[in-house]
């Protein structure tokens, strides 16, 4: 059973537009949201993330937008840059005993910014 | 500060072979965990470390073994490697409980032939 969907295989947009990357989750436990960038043959790097008490973040041009009663979260990158291609991972913390720790990942979405 | 840090970056196994993935980070970090990358499967966790002197099973753990040798290093041993575990292996570290970033290695490119 997957609890965190990427449903967007891949996305394209214009160089200096908007991309939305999103991202469902069924766990209603999951209390803490994590967007990871990842390059080829590089390693996942960490985005930007949100808790539950807060329905948006913001970094520059970076923000995550979160509705728990939709169990959905989005990542808008404003304005798009060619760098800003790459997989995107959403990813999802529950809170209860030994999972604590640990991350569950959606599959990912690959964002292509064209010049 | 390298951060985390992965040996080797790549390696090609026969089937039957053994062999043993290392990972090690200068955070200072509490928990560490060892995923899988696989085309369409996202990141699977096969097992992590809360903290010093513990492991625990992930998504994913069959065919696998851990040991957290210190604060600093988890390494992941493959005793006898299958075609189906040809992936992409990545480490990473947390600082722990009230700490939820996962900071990751480069990764290394593991093909069972």
């Amino acid at each position: 059973d997957q609890q965190v969907k990427q449903n967007s295989p891949s996305l394209s947009v214009q160089e200096g537009r908007i991309s939305i990357l999103n991202c469902d989750y069924t766990n209603s436990m999951f209390d803490y949201f994590l967007w990871y960038k990842k390059y080829p043959a590089e390693g996942p790097t960490f985005l930007i993330s949100i808790s539950s008490i807060k329905d948006k973040n913001e970094d520059g041009r970076f923000t995550v937008f979160l509705n728990k009663s939709a169990k959905h979260l989005s990542l808008h990158i404003v304005p798009s840059q060619p760098g800003d291609s790459a997989v995107y991972f959403c990813a999802a913390r529950g809170n209860s005993g030994g999972s604590n720790y640990k991350l569950t990942f959606g599959k990912g979405t690959l964002l292509t910014v064209n010049p | 500060n390298a951060g985390v840090t992965q040996t080797p970056k790549f390696q090609v196994l026969k089937t039957g072979q053994s062999m043993t993935l290392q990972c090690a980070q200068d955070m200072n970090h509490n928990s560490m965990y060892w995923y899988r990358q696989d085309p369409g499967m996202g990141l699977r966790l096969i097992y992590y470390s809360a903290s010093e002197g513990t492991t625990d099973k992930g998504e994913v753990p069959n065919g696998y073994n851990v040991s957290r040798l210190n604060k600093r290093e988890f390494s992941l041993r493959l005793e006898s490697a299958a075609p189906s575990q040809t992936s992409v292996y990545f480490c990473a570290s947390s600082g722990g409980y009230g700490s939820y970033e996962q900071y990751f290695g480069p990764g290394t490119r593991l093909t069972v032939t």
